[in-house]
C-alpha cells in the first residue's frame, strides 16, 4: 500500500528561527514529491517539486531534499517568519495519482 | 482570478438532507481531481476526471456521492442523505495536459453536517 508519513505531526518555534519537516514515503512506481502548504482553511499551495533525479530544490527560505535510495525528504525553512505558521504536506506522485502525508502542522510564535 | 474555485465555500446542513459543490477549474486544464480532508489530516482522493470521462473512483466514495463533469468544464459533487461523518473539507484540483502532473487546488468547501 502506498504510503506517506511525516513527522513531527506538529512543531512550535519562535520567528526567526530554523525547522526541518520531515517526510518518509513508501510510494511505487514513484514519479516526483513535492511540498504543499496549506494555510488553515484554504486549499494546499505547491512550495516545491522533485522527480527521482533531484536531491535538492529551493523556493526562497524553503529548502526541499530528496534521497530517493532511503525514500525520505526534507522541508527546512530558514528564519521563520509568523506568515509560515500553516500545515506544510508531503506528497509523493505515482502514476498520476497523489498520495498524501497527514501533514506538519507548523506554529511560529513571535 | 484564473485559479480553481470552488462554491459555496461553506455549507451547514442537517443530517438526511442533501447537498452539492461546484468546482471551476483552471480553463485549459482538462483533468480534475475531488479530495476529502478531515481535520488534522492530509487530503484524501475521492475521484478524478479526464475531460468529461470519470476514470477512477476511491473506495471512499461511497454509493451516496456522486461526481459529474458535464462537457469537461466544471465539476460537481453531490452528497445525498448526509451523515455527521461527511463532515470535511472538500478539495478540488486541476491539472493540464502533460507536464509535470502538477495539480492546482481550489480553496475547499467546508461542509458541516448537524
Amino acid at each position: 500500500k502506498n504510503q506517506v508519513e511525516q513527522s513531527p505531526q506538529s512543531l512550535i518555534i519562535l520567528e526567526g528561527k530554523n525547522c526541518t519537516l520531515q517526510c518518509n514515503y513508501t510510494v511505487s512506481p514513484f514519479s516526483n514529491l513535492r511540498w504543499y502548504k496549506q494555510d488553515t482553511g484554504r486549499g494546499p499551495v505547491s512550495l516545491t517539486i522533485m522527480t527521482f533525479s533531484e536531491n535538492t530544490k529551493s523556493n526562497g527560505r524553503y529548502t526541499a531534499t530528496l534521497d530517493a535510495d532511503t525514500k525520505q525528504s526534507s522541508l527546512h525553512i530558514t528564519a521563520s517568519q509568523l506568515s509560515d505558521s500553516a500545515s506544510y504536506i508531503c506528497v509523493v506522485s505515482a502514476s498520476n495519482m497523489l498520495t498524501f502525508g497527514g501533514g506538519t502542522r507548523l506554529m511560529v510564535k513571535p | 482570478d484564473t485559479g480553481v474555485s470552488q462554491n459555496p465555500r461553506h455549507k451547514i446542513t442537517k443530517r438526511g438532507q442533501n447537498v452539492t459543490f461546484r468546482c471551476d477549474p483552471i480553463s485549459e486544464h482538462n483533468r480534475l481531481y475531488w479530495y476529502r480532508q478531515t481535520l488534522g489530516q492530509g487530503p484524501e482522493f475521492l475521484t478524478y476526471f479526464q475531460n468529461e470521462a470519470q476514470l477512477e473512483k476511491s473506495r471512499l466514495l461511497s454509493d451516496r456521492f456522486s461526481a459529474e463533469r458535464p462537457k469537461g468544464s466544471f465539476s460537481t459533487l453531490e452528497i445525498q442523505r448526509t451523515e455527521q461523518g461527511d463532515s470535511a473539507m472538500y478539495l478540488c484540483a486541476s491539472r493540464g495536459p502533460g507536464g509535470r502532473d502538477e495539480q492546482y487546488f481550489g480553496p475547499g468547501t467546508r461542509l458541516t453536517v448537524t
